[in-house]
């Protein structure tokens, strides 16, 4: 099984601060990645597929990037929207996602 | 859409029928997922299944378990969970492929709880 390991688990950060989540496998899941956020009580969000491909209505200021093992998920300028829970998931084997990364207000 | 049903306190050992109702796309054109997550604690893939019903997974957690099914006719996929165990208690989602590929999930249900306990 393809293991899916986010770093850090929890990341305080302040309004307009620029954060990046770092997803890494086990082993090469070339750019079949997606990140979703999700938000207390609600459903996951899908956000970026194909490792860097935004989806549509998902603002620019969020980016993903990676390929192989090594993938980060970039919030530009981070909004009061922002604040949630990302995940980050492989689609190269099956399917497996990363443990999640809180992202608080500092 | 997606909306999810079946919700409901079970016992250990026990089964349980979740459904979920597809609108507003062609649910025929898309493979399908289940997708849960235990109180507090991150998504687990479970289970999916190709547009056509041929060709399904399980993650080794409900191999054998658990049986994924759907009917295009209804728009609907269902998820047969039997032999349920305390570590299932979960709130579980459905969520839809892009088109026909096995891929990421671009929409989901808003999920329905299943708690196992005696």
């Amino acid at each position: 099984d393809i293991q899916m390991t986010q770093s850090p688990s929890t990341l305080s950060a302040s309004l307009g601060d620029r954060v990046t989540i770092t997803c890494r496998a086990s082993q090469s899941v070339s750019t079949w990645v997606a990140w979703y956020q999700q938000k207390p009580g609600k459903a996951p969000k899908l956000l970026i597929y194909k490792a860097s491909t935004l989806e549509s209505g998902v603002p620019s200021r969020i980016s993903g990037s990676g390929s192989g093992t090594e993938f980060t998920l970039t919030i530009s300028s981070l909004q009061p929207d922002d604040f949630a829970t990302y995940y980050c998931q492989q689609y190269n084997k099956m399917w497996t996602f990363g443990q999640g990364t809180r992202v608080e207000i500092k | 859409q997606l909306v999810e049903s079946g919700a409901d306190l079970v016992k250990p050992g026990g089964s349980l029928r979740l459904s979920c109702a597809a609108s507003g796309f062609d649910f025929s054109d898309h493979s399908m997922a289940w997708i849960r997550q235990a109180p507090g604690t991150g998504l687990e893939w479970i289970s999916f299944i190709s547009h056509s019903g041929r060709t399904i997974y399980y993650a080794d957690s409900v191999k054998g378990r658990f049986i994924v099914s759907r009917d295009n006719a209804k728009n609907s996929l269902y998820l047969q969970m039997n032999s349920l165990r305390d570590e299932d208690t979960a709130i579980y989602y459905c969520a839809r492929s892009p088109l026909r590929v096995a891929a990421y999930f671009d929409s989901w249900g808003h999920g329905t709880l299943v708690t196992v306990s005696s």
